[in-house]
Order: structure tokens, then sequence, then C-alpha cells
């Protein structure tokens, strides 16, 4: 099974920082990686697939890279509703589209 | 509005049984594969299971393989979890979630509707 680990496992910052959180699978997942943003009480949400293509309606202040297996999630300019916790996932391999264990975000 | 809502959570004892209910609308319901992710409290998520459009193609996390079923029903819109042999380690929200696909019909194998999620609690 592929085993994904992401650092940090937390992180404080402050509105306007550029926020990078990086993601690494224990095999070669070429761009099988998605991001997500899960806030308390919600939903995860969708916000970038295959490696870097910006999910439909989410901000352009959020970009993804990488390839194999190290992935980055970066925030361009901190904003207040980005505060939550991010997760990688990867989806090569089936079955188990293994989801890392979580970044969170909060203000400094 | 594309939604998903999941129904069926609850209390139930260790070694028991309990059947969620993921009810779907706002798009073509037989034409996505879909799954089942879980969220323990305090945890990260977890993915369950797969299912295709079709219900051919099956997968399932080796923590719930032999335990629980996934199921659906196209011409109702719904996608079932049966959960069997339910452990305290079980206690978790339970989302559904729909596959994502592109214009061209690619499917990177992302989630990109979820459900609000349903509770379950293993407890005695």
């Amino acid at each position: 099974d592929i085993q994904m680990t992401q650092s940090p496992s937390s992180l404080s910052a402050s509105v306007g920082d550029r926020v990078t959180i990086t993601c690494r699978a224990s095999q070669s997942i070429t761009r099988y990686l998605n991001w997500y943003q899960q806030k308390p009480g919600k939903a995860p949400k969708l916000l970038i697939y295959a490696a870097s293509n910006l999910q439909s309606g989410v901000p352009s202040r959020f970009s993804g890279g990488g390839s194999g297996t190290d992935f980055t999630l970066t925030i361009s300019s901190l904003q207040p509703e980005d505060f939550a916790t991010y997760y990688c996932q990867q989806s090569y391999s089936a079955p188990g589209f293994t989801f890392g264990p979580g970044t969170k975000v909060d203000i400094k | 509005e594309v939604q998903l809502v999941e129904s069926g959570g609850g209390l139930v004892q260790p070694g028991g049984s309990l059947r969620l209910s993921c009810a779907a609308s706002g798009f073509t319901f037989s034409s996505y594969s879909m799954n089942w992710v879980r969220q323990a409290p305090g945890k990260g998520l977890e993915w369950l299971t797969y299912i295709s459009s079709g219900s051919r193609t099956i997968y399932y996390a080796d923590s719930v393989k032999g335990r629980f079923t996934v199921s659906r029903d196209n011409a109702k819109n719904s996608l079932y979890l049966q959960m069997n042999s339910l452990r305290a380690e079980d206690t978790a929200v339970y989302y559904c979630a729909r596959t994502y696909y592109d214009s061209s019909g690619y499917s990177p194998g992302a989630f990109d509707i979820w459900g609000q999620g349903t509770m379950v609690t293993v407890s005695s």
C-alpha cells in the first residue's frame, strides 16, 4: 500500500503570508495527487486535482505542484477563510485512495 | 443543486450492524462512481470503499474488508454502506463522496462532491 506523509503537521501563519505544505508518497504516484481543505464540522472540499489543476471555483491563490513522490500545496497570500486543515490524497493506486495525515493551518 | 445527503448513523453496540444511505440529487447519479470516507473524532480522513457507476468494480480498505459492503441503486439515486461486526474503532463521521470527472470524461480520482456526513458511534 502507498503511504502518504505531510509536513508540517501544523503551522501558524498570518494573513497575507505565503504558505507551503508538502506531501510525500512512499512510491511514485506520477501526478495522481489531490488536495482538500476541511474546516471544523464541515465536509472536505476539493481544491486541487492531478497535482496542479485548480478545481472550479477555488481561488487562484491556491496552487499545487510536484510529481512522482513529492508534492506541494501553496497559498500565495493567506486569507482569514483559509485557516483550516489540508489533506493530500493519492488516487494512483486502487484499492486504497490514501489520504495524508493532514496539516492544520492556524492563526499566528 | 448537486447534493449528497447521508443518513442512517447512530449508536450501535460492538458487534452490531448498521446501514448507511447516501441520497444523490442534482446530477446523473448512474454516471458516477462513488466512495465512502470516514473520519474518527479528532482524526484524519480514511477512504473506505469505491463502487463504479454500474457496480462492476468495488474496492475496500483493508480495515473494513469482509465487514462492510457497499452497494448502490441507480434507479433510486442512492448509495449504501452495510456495516457489520462493528467495533469501537469504527466510531466516526461517515461521508459519501462523488468521483470527479473532467469535461472530457477523464477522472483523476479526486472526490469533488461530499455529503455532510453521518455520525456512527459504536459503544456499549
